[in-house]
């Protein structure tokens, strides 16, 4: 079974630009959430996606949004980047995203911006 | 909503056990206890899950008290590939984990 895909990889953008991230969960897994990790902040919670609905979400501005497709793939956008959005984004998927239940993680998408 | 507390950072060398604790006073009766690994610009892997006593598989040990307000995580014999941040994350209402800072193991040849 392929794990969590996220692309891309690497994003270098410039302050007030848009960007897209791109997961693709284990297949036949229905929730997929997303994380910001930073130096400073460590691993924070965006939000969690679960049958294309939003059920749970971190405390972010309204700049960082997100969706999921009926096949479970997600996406989530940062609009008017700022130099604090520089991070390493994180997307997990689990089966149901129940309580308790084992998270499997991408590998990120390092973002950068000038 | 259980917050967990474990040491910011320590040091081991090869061949050594490393046991690292978690604390988390408010744990719900519901809670299970879940140990995760991560490597620099990796996303974190799950190690571990437990609810009681003690719990083994091929990579670590999870050793919970009676009470559970506390777990350690044992990693027998590590080698410099066990290099990593460990999360300690105590299941949370709402479905919202956090994962606090994590313990930043670093081990030495």
């Amino acid at each position: 079974k392929a794990g969590v895909t996220q692309t891309p990889r690497y994003l270098i953008k410039t302050r007030g630009q848009q960007v897209t991230l791109s997961c693709s969960p284990i297949s036949g897994h229905r929730s997929v959430s997303w994380y910001q990790q930073t130096p400073g902040q460590g691993l924070q919670f965006l939000f969690e996606y679960f049958s294309e609905t939003q059920r749970n979400k971190g405390n972010f501005p309204g700049r960082f949004s997100g969706r999921q497709f009926s096949n479970s793939r997600s996406e989530m956008n940062v609009s008017t980047l700022e130099l604090g959005d520089s991070a390493l984004y994180l997307c997990a998927s689990s089966s149901e995203g129940t309580y308790n239940e084992k998270l499997f993680f991408g590998s990120g998408t390092q973002l950068s911006v000038l | 909503l259980a917050k967990t507390t474990q040491p910011i950072s320590m040091d081991s060398y090869e061949g050594q056990e490393v046991n690292i604790t978690c604390s988390h006073n408010n744990i719900a009766t519901n809670d299970y206890i879940t140990w995760y690994q991560q490597f620099p610009s990796q996303g974190p892997r799950f190690i571990i899950q437990g609810y009681k006593t003690k719990v083994t598989n091929e990579v670590a040990s999870l050793f919970i008290p009676a009470d559970r307000k506390s777990s350690t995580l044992s990693l027998p014999r590590v080698s410099l590939s066990d290099t990593a941040v460990y999360y300690c994350l105590v299941g949370e209402r709402g479905n919202i984990p956090t994962f606090g800072r994590g313990t930043s193991l670093i081990v030495h040849p």
